[in-house]
């Protein structure tokens, strides 16, 4: 079975502060997904990453970053949080051709 | 560019029924990818069933099967026998050629005993 790891379940950081979101993915996907979802929103894409090193700007990466050293570590950073950052933070794997992403099981982020 | 879009924001069925979930997209491709996910409340987004634009036939997995619509741009999703392990989030999803995936705004089902 595919497994994606997030780093935390639960985060609760201050404004201001610099914050590491971190997944790691044990089958050697190409790609890989942050995401954040919010109620009636769905999730929207923040940034991906289709192989070390490599990162492409999703639909809404404004205020993130990201990092890809290895293949199998994908981090999400966010270098100044602020409270509209708020948000259930999602990381996703996927092999190329048009294959399914697998999910972590999420990281509900609070920025106080 | 294309959208996903989910019109129904709840659902509730009883148990043992039949309970259909609509999804439409919209898109100038004619090759592409859709796939159904489950969030449930341990929050963990599940593959569902994935359907491939360039076959007519309907994809099922067991109680799940989809109402592929392609000139109509819909892709329903229908699940038969509904069990309480069937309450989720349900999102629906497009993929073209560039491997990302948008999603809908997802319709959150209860299953009622």
């Amino acid at each position: 079975d595919v497994k994606v790891t997030q780093s935390s379940r639960y985060l609760v950081k201050r404004t201001g502060e610099k914050v590491f979101l971190e997944c790691v993915q044990d089958m050697d996907h190409e790609n890989m997904f942050w995401y954040r979802q919010d109620p009636g929103l769905g999730l929207r894409l923040i940034y991906f990453s289709y192989d070390v090193k490599m990162k492409e700007k999703g639909d809404i990466p404004e205020g993130y970053s990201v990092s890809r050293e290895k293949k199998e570590r994908f981090s999400l950073i966010l270098e100044s949080a602020s409270t509209n950052q708020t948000s259930m933070y999602l990381c996703a794997s996927g092999q190329t051709s048009n294959q399914p992403q697998h999910f972590g099981d999420g990281t509900r982020l609070s920025i106080l | 560019a294309q959208t996903v879009t989910q019109s129904q924001p709840e659902m509730s069925v009883q148990e043992a029924e039949t309970v259909t979930l609509s999804c439409t997209y919209d898109t100038s491709e004619s090759n592409y990818y859709l796939f159904w996910y489950k969030q449930p409340p341990s929050r963990q987004m599940i593959l569902v069933i994935r359907q491939e634009a360039y076959k007519q036939q309907n994809a099922t997995e067991n109680r799940f099967s989809v109402n592929f619509q392609k000139a109509a741009k819909s892709f329903s999703l229908k699940i038969s026998d509904s069990q309480l392990g069937d309450t989720a989030m349900y999102f629906c999803a497009f993929m073209h050629n560039t491997d990302k995936l948008i999603f809908g705004t997802g319709t959150r089902l209860q299953v009622f005993p």
